[in-house]
């Protein structure tokens, strides 16, 4: 079974760019959610989508982030325009259920750096 | 509100002695508990779960973690560190809410 794949692995764009990040769930899983973590900070939770709706996007720093699930399968998160405060790592995860005691899947993560 | 703390932000070990990650973690409710680890370029892989089940957990790769309510721990145990156990390693609460939250990391050392 493929686990959880994101695209690219790394990505360095100039302040002011847009970057679309990829993630593609387990197939099957309806629950998709998306993680940050800032240099030296904790992971922080994003967002979590249930098929393509989102359930919670309470992490969302700010509306220059844009999460889409289209069909409910890989969803995207787009950063439009970058701030240099935006680099991290950024990691998807899905489950077939949500919450306890279901397990999340990560994928690699796709670090970004804004210059 | 929930939080979890890891005590340690570095531990350093020799290969075959042992293995202890601090963590500690503050809710309201019942939560589930787990330890997650990362090596390098890699996702985060589940390593143990406590879910209101035994309190003693054991998980994959010689790890096991004691859920103790009065204290509010689950510490990270192995009895014998190897050196592929070199990694990071989150611990992570859940409530019944979906709300997940991580502790801050603890990056663990392996010396030959």
């Amino acid at each position: 079974e493929a686990g959880v794949t994101q695209f690219p692995s790394h990505s360095v764009i100039e302040k002011g760019q847009t970057v679309t990040l990829r993630c593609d769930p387990i197939s099957g899983h309806d629950n998709l959610y998306w993680y940050r973590r800032v240099m030296g900070k904790e992971i922080k939770f994003l967002l979590h989508f249930v098929k393509e709706s989102k359930q919670d996007e309470s992490g969302m720093p700010n509306n220059r982030f844009l999460a889409e699930r289209t069909g409910g399968t890989y969803s995207t998160l787009k950063v439009q325009p970058a701030e240099l405060e935006d680099s991290g790592v950024y990691f998807c995860a899905s489950s077939q259920e949500a919450g306890n005691p279901y397990e999340q899947y990560f994928g690699p993560g796709t670090r970004l750096t804004v210059t | 509100a929930q939080s979890v703390t890891q005590l340690d932000s570095h531990v350093s070990v020799s290969e075959g002695t042992p293995v202890l990650l601090r963590c500690n973690y503050s809710s309201s409710y019942s939560p589930s508990l787990f330890w997650y680890v990362q090596h390098p370029n890699k996702g985060l892989q589940l390593l143990l779960k406590y879910t209101s089940a035994a309190t003693l957990v054991k998980g994959i790769n010689g790890f096991e973690a004691e859920f103790k309510k009065s204290e509010t721990s689950f510490h990270l145990t192995k009895p014998s560190a190897h050196m592929s156990d070199a990694a990071e390693y989150f611990c992570v609460v859940r409530t019944g809410g979906f709300k997940t939250i991580f502790g801050a990391g603890t990056r663990l050392f392996v010396k030959a």
